[in-house]
């Protein structure tokens, strides 16, 4: 079973730029989460999707970033414009398990704004 | 925000030998669970513990629960040169969002 796979792997782009990052959950996972996880940290939720409904998307700085997850399976996450503090590890995961429960994280997009 | 604190920072043994790594919480919970990061690379579930169970084990892993004190230890046992990575704890909030609240993590380093 292919687990949750996230593209690019990295991304370099120059600030003011846009940049798009997509992931493709389990199938069968309804959740799909997106993290933020600067560097020496934990990773910090942006968006939780169930099925195509965003429900939690309190963390997410609705000015510059947005999300989709159009037919309740694969996502994007943007981010217009980039700023020099969004460089940081964008991990995507989805879980089939309320609870907490179930996760499985992908290989992340590590983004470097210059 | 970040709920749970990891203790230490930063950890560095021989192989062969325990390491010992500790998190505490600030909220209520309904699990806490463990997570395994190389760098660049992604994070892999290890290991949960429930809000009603005090300890579980998994092969060479063993995790405690002190819901009292709101905390929890991840010993690894014998340890080995591919366990060097980043450990967080995360924690699954009691009534919560479903979202998992992490540590900021601590560095293993396992010498050869």
């Amino acid at each position: 079973e292919a687990g949750v796979v996230q593209s690019p792997r990295y991304k370099i782009i120059e600030k003011k730029q846009p940049v798009a990052f997509w992931c493709n959950p389990i199938s069968g996972h309804n959740t799909l989460y997106w993290y933020r996880q600067n560097l020496g940290q934990g990773p910090e939720l942006l968006i939780r999707y169930e099925n195509e409904e965003a429900v939690d998307d309190s963390q997410l700085p609705k000015d510059r970033f947005s999300a989709e997850r159009l037919k309740g399976v694969d996502s994007t996450l943007k981010i217009q414009p980039a700023e020099l503090g969004d460089s940081a590890v964008y991990l995507c995961a989805s879980s089939w398990r309320t609870g907490g429960l179930g996760y499985t994280f992908g290989s992340g997009t590590r983004l470097t704004v210059v | 925000s970040q709920q749970g604190e990891e203790d230490p920072q930063a950890l560095s043994i021989q192989e062969g030998e325990n390491a010992t790594m500790n998190c505490s919480y600030k909220t209520s919970i309904n699990n806490l669970q463990w997570y395994r990061q190389n760098s660049g690379r992604g994070l892999v579930h290890l290991i949960l513990i429930r809000s009603n169970e005090r300890e579980k084990h998994s092969g060479r892993l063993r995790v405690t629960l002190d819901t009292s004190k709101k905390s929890s230890s991840l010993l690894i046992t014998a340890s080995r040169a591919a366990d060097t990575a980043s450990y967080f704890c995360a924690t699954a909030l009691q009534g919560g969002s479903e979202k998992l609240v992490f540590g900021k993590g601590t560095k293993l380093t396992v010498n050869p």
